[in-house]
């Protein structure tokens, strides 16, 4: 298995713009998780999904982040409009349905936000 | 409130000696408990994981973790630490009832040669 994917490895772009962030989790992962990385507020949970449903958003931090699961094999997380602020490494992560397997990270996609 | 301690923000330890990575937990049952490793611009790696059985558990790289349930803990170690640790490490707790992976701030390790 090739792991979880992510893309863009690295990102940068211009406040205001729209980011779009993917990640293909591992085939047969019941679970999916976007966190966020920073150096003030370390790995940061923003969402997770179970079977293609968002079970908990709670740590979204505001309106201008959304992510989405179509399908068992891709989630996307967008920012609209982005800022500075949101400058960050975002990690996607995958587990199957026992919570004692321990989750699988992607290798993270590194965004800029000028 | 529930939480993920980890005390050390940064230690530094010579290459081939011992190494001890403190974790404590503050959650109402014992919880599923993961080490991960992180290297410079990496994603996280699991080095070992306790949800019952024997409180010693082994994983990759010659880790090994102990699991105490009096003092709420689950404490990183390595015999002999190689420059090739140097790493930011995590403990991660994932509760009983839920499924959501909680984690600690890190300790990042610098190995001296």
């Amino acid at each position: 298995d090739a792991g979880v994917i992510q893309s863009p490895r690295h990102e940068v772009t211009e406040m205001g713009q729209e980011v779009t962030l993917r990640c293909k989790p591992i085939s047969g992962h019941d679970y999916l998780f976007w966190y966020r990385q920073t150096m003030m507020r370390g790995l940061e949970l923003l969402i997770y999904f179970n079977n293609n449903v968002p079970i908990d958003d709670s740590g979204m931090p505001e309106d201008r982040f959304s992510a989405k699961m179509p399908n068992a094999s891709f989630s996307t997380l967008k920012i609209q409009p982005s800022e500075p602020r949101d400058s960050a490494v975002y990690f996607c992560a995958s587990s199957p349905p026992d919570r004692g397997y321990g989750y699988t990270f992607g290798s993270g996609t590194r965004l800029t936000v000028v | 409130a529930q939480s993920v301690t980890q005390p050390d923000i940064h230690i530094t330890v010579s290459e081939g000696a011992s190494l001890e990575l403190r974790c404590n937990y503050s959650y109402g049952a014992t919880p599923y408990l993961f080490w991960y490793v992180q290297s410079p611009g990496q994603g996280l790696q699991l080095l070992l994981k306790y949800f019952s059985g024997d409180t010693l558990v082994q994983g990759i790289k010659g880790f090994e973790a102990e699991f105490k349930r009096s003092q709420s803990s689950f404490n990183l170690r390595k015999p002999s630490v190689h420059w090739s640790d140097a790493a930011e490490y995590f403990c991660a707790v994932v509760r009983y009832n839920n499924n959501d992976m909680r984690f600690g701030a890190g300790t990042r390790l610098t190995v001296k040669p």
